[in-house]
């Protein structure tokens, strides 16, 4: 079944940098977009960015651009995102999600949380 | 700055109806956005309802429907249940590979 696993959360420092994993399993991971969502604690959800099936596009949303890059690699059935520049506003879980028709989240993944603080 | 709204409570009684609706700070939501819903119990991951307006995920019970009422998204549950009672939360595509969420809406059933 398809299945989403997160990791690569933690403590971090403001200012410091993160990667996260999400490793894919189940489903042909390179005909997939994918989507990377946050959620502050007790806060909504928030859509972070994406990537298309085939890595040729990535789209972030204001406030993560030029400090969040996503990426994946195909080989390793695996999406990435590196947060760099961290702020005490980017505290949340962060999930991701496939989207097979680039319009909607589908299958999310469990989570990881990461925790900006001094 | 785009705002997509929902209301930020709800509540309906065992096996009634109630209709959630997702809407946008400036114009009206038409199929164009895409709409999309998601259930999430506190502690627990997303669980994708619906997309595009208004198709079933796998394994969503049919009282889940989709629609779009008027100038919004709708999300209708008819014959709540005691474990509806969760956060829902409404997504619109906006285009140019740009999502929002709306903030939420929290559904009590009692």
């Amino acid at each position: 079944q398809v299945q989403l696993v997160e990791s690569g959360g933690g403590v971090v420092q403001p200012g410091g940098s993160l990667r996260l994993s999400c490793a894919a399993s189940g489903f042909t991971f390179s005909s997939c977009g994918m989507h990377w969502v946050r959620q502050a604690p007790g806060k909504g959800l928030e859509w972070v960015t994406f990537i298309r099936y085939d890595g040729t596009n990535k789209y972030y949303t204001d406030s993560v651009k030029g400090r969040f890059t996503i990426s994946r690699d195909t080989s390793k059935n695996t999406l990435y995102l590196e947060m760099n520049t961290l702020r005490a506003e980017d505290t949340a879980v962060y999930y991701c999600a496939t989207d097979w028709t680039f319009s909607h989240m589908g299958v999310w993944g469990k989570g990881t949380t990461v925790t900006v603080s001094s | 700055q785009t705002v997509v709204t929902q209301e930020p409570s709800f509540s309906v009684s065992p096996g009634g109806t109630v209709t959630l609706t997702c809407g946008l700070s400036f114009g009206s939501v038409s199929t164009n956005f895409y709409p999309s819903w998601y259930q999430q119990t506190p502690g627990q991951a997303p669980r994708t309802l619906i997309y595009s307006t208004s198709i079933r995920s796998s394994g969503v019970p049919d009282r889940f429907s989709g629609s779009i009422l008027g100038n919004k998204a709708a999300l209708t549950i008819t014959g709540a249940q005691a474990d509806d009672e969760s956060d829902y939360y409404c997504v619109l595509y906006m285009g140019s590979g740009i999502w929002v969420f709306g903030g939420g809406t929290k559904l009590t059933v009692l």
